[in-house]
């Protein structure tokens, strides 16, 4: 099935750098990635997500980028702020209505 | 367009109890997933339903079980509870496509003692 590793755990960074959120997977099938965001005692929410026929997409200070060929795709957040703290997950979608989860990464933006 | 909701909340139950979680997905959504989600072991896909049926199912014991209804509302069941069974329990909706956003509820928080 599917396998999706995501590194790195944690991230720490100063506010106005940047992150970066590398995801790998190992089913060919997938076809749709989406990233999400999640703050303490709340729900997942969706912040971007891109399918296998586009490279890159990106939306205000949050990109994503896919290798389809390498099987791997990354997040990229600008201009962190401090309201950027989650644990960001990446996701793959190997077959109907399942999302299979990276392990997730703990972000911290210090002021 | 109201969100996801999920019913209950919360939940503390005993070993070997059983408990039926809700979900009742965005209008016109018809496809609803549900997760569980622990500190050990992230988020884990248990199945999905669409137009009743059950579509695409993961790793789980037969003692996780659901169903979904003509209204595309969605619940899950566990029976027989043991401790590892405490987690958060997420549903997420969709148009159905395959490469359709998934969109989250709240989740119910389980407890077994």
């Amino acid at each position: 099935g599917e396998n999706v590793e995501q590194h790195p755990s944690t991230l720490s960074v100063q506010e106005g750098d940047s992150a970066v959120i590398k995801c790998t997977y190992s089913d060919s099938a997938s076809n749709y990635f989406p990233w999400y965001k999640q703050e303490l005692g709340k729900r997942p929410q969706l912040i971007i997500d891109i399918r296998s026929n586009v490279g890159e997409k990106k939306d205000q200070r949050i990109a994503v980028t896919l290798n389809k060929t390498a099987k791997h795709f990354s997040l990229h957040i600008t201009e962190t702020q401090p309201e950027d703290s989650a644990v960001y997950f990446c996701a793959a979608s190997p077959g109907w209505g399942k999302l299979q989860f990276g392990a997730g990464t703990q972000v911290v933006v210090t002021p | 367009k109201a969100g996801v909701t999920q019913t209950p909340r919360y939940l503390i139950k005993t070993r070997g109890q059983q408990v039926t979680l809700s979900c009742s997905p965005i209008s016109g959504h018809r496809s609803v997933s549900w997760y569980q989600q622990t500190p050990g072991q992230g988020l884990q896909f248990l199945f999905e339903y669409f137009s009743e049926t059950q579509r695409n199912k993961g790793n789980f014991p037969g003692r996780f079980s659901g169903r979904q209804f003509s209204n595309s509302r969605s619940e899950m069941n566990v029976s027989t509870l043991e401790l590892g069974d405490s987690a958060l329990y997420l549903c997420a909706s969709s148009l159905g496509d395959r490469n359709n956003e998934q969109f989250f509820g709240p989740g119910t928080r389980l407890t077994v003692l």
